[in-house]
């Protein structure tokens, strides 16, 4: 158990809906990654946060946004959503921002859009 | 573009022998390289990591091979054993104070007994 928690595990939705997909960081870490999992695209950097403010952004599309709280807890929201959306997101935490700080990766949120 | 390339896609190799995969890296400016790995079901996990200005770094059964001239870089496992079997990614970080991965397509090793 890696101390990161995400919230749904699974997830079945509609395309043209909105989701939120919520982590929890391990206590004490800082920073919050999301990546997403897909089969074609294998395990993509979305975005980091770090203490609540946004740091570094990868191939995140328009439609999706994300924000680090005071309490440093994360979510991720996903709209008009589209069936190629279909993917596990992770979630990952670590203590500071860089590569010197271990990124620890929660089991994942599975989203189903049909 | 892909900037990280890994090869095999799948793998599969009997209890006591070396896995070997590789993967090889476009952007010079990467200057962290960790292999992660991950169990059905499970978040990835970090297994062992280098960094370019070392050519070879080993933790147990694992060691990481680095050409930095080549761009290119290697997980060896030894002694496979059943437990091995997931999939593996290897990485790259961009430099700054981001610690924003790139990672390599995986590979699916099955250790059989």
């Amino acid at each position: 158990d890696s101390g990161v928690t995400q919230t749904p595990k699974h997830l079945i939705t509609a395309t043209g809906q909105r989701v939120t997909l919520r982590c929890s960081p391990r206590s004490g870490d800082l920073s919050v990654y999301w990546y997403q999992q897909s089969l074609d695209q294998g395990l993509q950097f979305l975005i980091q946060y770090y203490n609540g403010e946004e740091r570094a952004k990868g191939n995140i599309l328009e439609r999706f946004s994300a924000q680090q709280f005071p309490d440093l807890h994360s979510e991720l929201n996903l709209s008009s959503l589209e069936l190629g959306d279909s993917a596990l997101y992770f979630c990952a935490s670590s203590a500071g921002q860089g590569d010197f700080y271990e990124q620890y990766f929660g089991p994942g949120t599975r989203l189903t859009v049909t | 573009q892909q900037q990280v390339k890994q090869s095999p896609q799948s793998l599969i190799v009997q209890k006591g022998g070396i896995s070997i995969i590789n993967c090889a890296y476009e952007n010079t400016a990467f200057d962290y390289f960790p292999w992660y790995q991950q169990f059905p079901g499970k978040g990835p996990a970090l297994l062992i990591a280098i960094r370019p200005d070392v050519s070879e770094k080993k933790e147990g059964r694992f060691t990481i091979s680095f050409n930095k001239s080549a761009k290119q870089f290697s997980l060896h496992i030894m002694d496979s054993q059943p437990g091995d079997s997931a999939t593996y990614f290897c990485a790259a970080s961009w430099p700054g104070n981001t610690g924003k991965l790139i990672f390599g397509q995986g590979t699916t090793l099955q250790v059989k007994p």
